[in-house]
């Protein structure tokens, strides 16, 4: 079936970085684009960005794009979302979402399948 | 960007009970509102497209109507595994969601 499996929590201090992965299964890897979203405790869904796996080509949200890097690696169907400079704000649970539309080159911004989830504290 | 507000903020409602939800964007976006519900600890669930359309597999209790600036979303007789929070999300230019509406037990 299709699923996303992310990595386990993270612990890190102020100003470091944190590097999340986000593994897909059951369906062609670099046909749908991927989402990062972010939830702080409490609160809404934030969207952060968005990757094409196949290119790695990258929108980055206003609010995210000083201090986020999303890469991809086909050969382990895998995307990786780095954050740095990290700040207490930046303690959340971090999703990845999968794009609806599988056509390469293009994108819906329907976030249909989602990972489970990772939660990065950030605490000195 | 495209502000999205939801009304109310929380419910209260009874197993059987029909429950509306309204979106409001700050600017038309046609029909590209789509509709999530989340549980507690766990990742949001994609329940309906474009503002109509159920996803595969979400019982047809859900609806979703509007165009425009106005959405809601409907649940025509509320069951004990439909209590939890609900987010649209806009798909007209860059993804924003709404603040979300907590439906819990009256």
């Amino acid at each position: 079936q299709v699923q996303l499996v992310q990595s386990g929590a993270e612990l890190r201090r102020p100003g470091a970085s944190v590097k999340i992965s986000c593994e897909a299964s059951g369906y062609t890897f670099s046909r749908n684009y991927m989402h990062w979203v972010r939830q702080a405790p409490g609160q809404g869904l934030e969207w952060m960005g968005i990757i094409n796996p196949r290119s790695g080509a990258t929108i980055y949200a206003p609010e995210s794009k000083d201090r986020v890097t999303m890469t991809s690696d086909t050969s382990t169907n895998t995307v990786y979302m780095e954050l740095s400079s990290l700040r207490s704000e930046d303690t959340a649970v971090y999703y990845c979402a999968r794009d609806s539309v599988p056509a390469t080159g293009q994108r819906s911004d329907v976030l249909d399948i989602w990972g489970q989830g990772t939660l990065v504290t950030v605490s000195s | 960007d495209i502000l999205m507000t939801q009304s109310p903020p929380s419910l209260s409602a009874s197993v059987g009970d029909r429950v509306s939800i309204t979106c409001r964007a700050s600017q038309p976006i046609w029909t590209s509102l789509n509709w999530y519900q989340q549980k507690p600890g766990k990742a949001p669930r994609l329940l309906i497209v474009a503002a109509s359309h159920l996803q595969g597999g979400v019982p047809s209790r859900f609806s979703g109507s509007g165009s425009g600036t106005e959405f809601t979303l409907t649940i025509s007789s509320l069951q004990p595994e439909d209590f939890a929070t609900y987010y649209c999300q806009q798909s007209y230019s860059s993804p924003g969601f709404g603040p979300g509406t907590k439906v819990d037990l009256k």
